[in-house]
């Protein structure tokens, strides 16, 4: 079964830094990973896509990875304003049953 | 606008009672999922369906029924028998399973007291 992890649960940085939001997996045959962002109450919103034979997605700030090889994903984002503050998760097809497996997400917060 | 929307956002109901949450979506998509969320938990898959009039179990489809009479709609039930019914249920639908890319609706929190 798709098990997926986030690291950390919790971070918090000051505007403008540069950061790195970690994900791994433990089935390594999937065909795509999805980072996407949640903002408190809301539903959630999707970020990037990465197919399995891609190594990277780029959008704006954001860039994400993918190492099958290695179970790994990060998003990394570039420049963090204080409206990047919410809840990053990462999800991956997996388990038997259609749909996704969801890591318990990454809690941003970029202090003005 | 394309898009999916969950009615209602906020929803209240006694112990005991069924209660059925809506999920439209007008993106045309073939595959629409509901997922659970629950405080400090990633999101839980409780049902989907990839066509019109077929649907499967997720990890957690105990308590819950679902049906999928059209295309545009996947409406869950809350059922008495689902023995911790208070979360934010999330519905979400993609072109053609989970080889593509998912989008979600707004949610809808239920309580039940």
């Amino acid at each position: 079964k798709q098990e997926v992890t986030q690291i950390p649960a919790a971070l918090s940085v000051p505007e403008g830094e540069n950061l790195v939001l970690n994900c791994s997996f433990t089935d390594s045959a999937i065909y795509n990973l999805q980072w996407f962002r949640q903002d408190p109450g809301k539903g959630l919103t999707s970020l990037l896509l990465i197919q399995s034979s891609q190594r990277e997605q780029t959008s704006g700030r954001l860039n994400a990875s993918l190492d099958k090889s290695s179970g790994r994903s990060t998003l990394y984002i570039a420049a963090s304003q204080p409206g990047d503050s919410a809840t990053y998760l990462c999800a991956c097809p997996g388990g038997g049953a259609d749909g996704l497996t969801f890591g318990k997400g990454t809690h941003l917060i970029i202090q003005p | 606008d394309g898009g999916i929307t969950q009615s209602p956002k906020y929803l209240f109901r006694k112990e005991g009672q069924n209660v059925t949450l809506s999920c439209e979506q007008n993106l045309n998509h073939d595959a629409m999922y509901w997922y659970r969320q629950d405080p400090g938990q990633g999101l839980r898959l409780i049902y989907y369906s990839q066509i019109v009039n077929d649907f499967q179990k997720g990890d957690i489809a105990e308590g819950y029924s679902v049906s999928r009479e059209k295309k545009e709609s996947f409406p869950l039930t809350v059922t008495s028998a689902q023995k911790n019914p208070t979360a934010f249920y999330l519905c979400a639908s993609t072109p053609g399973g989970s080889s593509y890319e998912q989008y979600f609706g707004p949610g809808t929190r239920l309580t039940v007291t």
